[in-house]
C-alpha cells in the first residue's frame, strides 16, 4: 500500500549546526504534509506544514522543502539546540483527515 | 494556550478486561481523533469522529474498539476485551476544522498483562 517513510532512523548533530531530516512519500496524490516533533513521554507536536502547491515554507528556525518530482520532503532546522533533541515524524494527511505518519527520525544534539 | 488532556496517564489491565481511555479535546474543536503508538513504532491512525459519529476508521479499529462523546467535553475510546497486543500509547487529537492542524494530547500508556 502507499505509505510515508523516512530515510534515516537516527541523526546526531553538534549544537549550533544545521540539521536536515528527510522523508519519502509514495502517494503522489497527497497534497498536505506536516512535520511533527515528539519528545519523550509526550504527544506529537506540530512544527510546520506545507501544501503541495508550494515547494518551500519557512518558520522560526525551520524550513520544509517539498520535491514532488521525487516525492521527497525534508525538514531543515537552523542552529540546532539541545532542546531540539526529539523524534521527528513526517505525516501525510489522508483523504479523511487522518494523519499517516512515517517511522520517525531520532535527532540527538551534542553540546 | 488550550491543550488536549488525557486520563489516565498510565493504565494497567489484565487481558480480557475492558478499558476506557478518556480525552478532553480543546473546547471549540469539532473534529476528534484517536491514534496509537506501539513502543518503538510509528504513530497509527485509529479513528476520526465528527458530529457525533465516526467519519473514518482504520483496519486496526475493529469491533473491540468503540468511541463516544458522552457529554460536551469528553471523548472516550473503549477497548472491550483487551489483548496483549493492545499495549501501546494511545493519543487523542482534536482540530477546529476538518482540514486544520491537529493538536495531540500527552497520551495514555496502556499496558495489558
Amino acid at each position: 500500500g502507499e505509505s510515508v517513510g523516512l530515510h534515516l532512523p537516527t541523526l546526531s548533530v553538534q549544537e549550533g549546526d544545521n540539521s536536515i531530516i528527510n522523508c519519502a512519500y509514495s502517494n503522489s496524490a497527497s497534497d498536505y504534509f506536516i512535520w511533527y516533533k515528539q519528545e519523550s513521554g509526550k504527544g506529537p507536536q506540530f512544527i510546520i506544514d506545507i501544501r503541495s502547491n508550494m515547494d518551500k515554507r519557512q518558520g522560526q528556525r525551520v524550513t520544509v522543502l517539498l520535491n514532488k518530482t521525487v516525492k521527497h520532503l525534508s525538514l531543515q532546522i537552523a542552529a540546532t539546540q539541545p532542546g531540539d533533541s526529539a523524534v521527528y515524524f513526517c505525516a501525510e494527511k489522508g483523504a479523511n483527515n487522518d494523519m499517516r505518519f512515517g517511522a520517525g527520525t531520532r535527532l540527538t544534539v551534542k553540546p | 494556550e488550550p491543550e488536549v488532556t488525557q486520563t489516565p496517564s498510565h493504565q494497567v489491565t489484565q487481558m480480557g478486561q475492558e478499558v476506557i481511555l478518556r480525552c478532553v479535546p480543546i473546547s471549540n474543536h469539532l473534529y476528534f481523533y484517536w491514534y496509537r503508538q506501539i513502543l518503538g513504532q510509528k504513530v497509527e491512525f485509529l479513528v476520526s469522529f465528527y458530529n457525533n459519529e465516526i467519519s473514518e476508521k482504520s483496519e486496526i479499529f475493529d469491533d473491540q474498539f468503540s468511541v463516544e462523546r458522552p457529554d460536551g467535553s469528553n471523548f472516550t475510546l473503549k477497548i472491550r476485551s483487551t489483548k496483549l497486543e493492545d499495549s501501546a500509547m494511545y493519543f487523542c487529537a482534536s482540530s477546529e476544522m476538518g482540514q486544520g492542524q491537529q493538536y495531540f494530547g500527552p497520551g495514555t500508556r496502556l499496558t495489558v498483562t
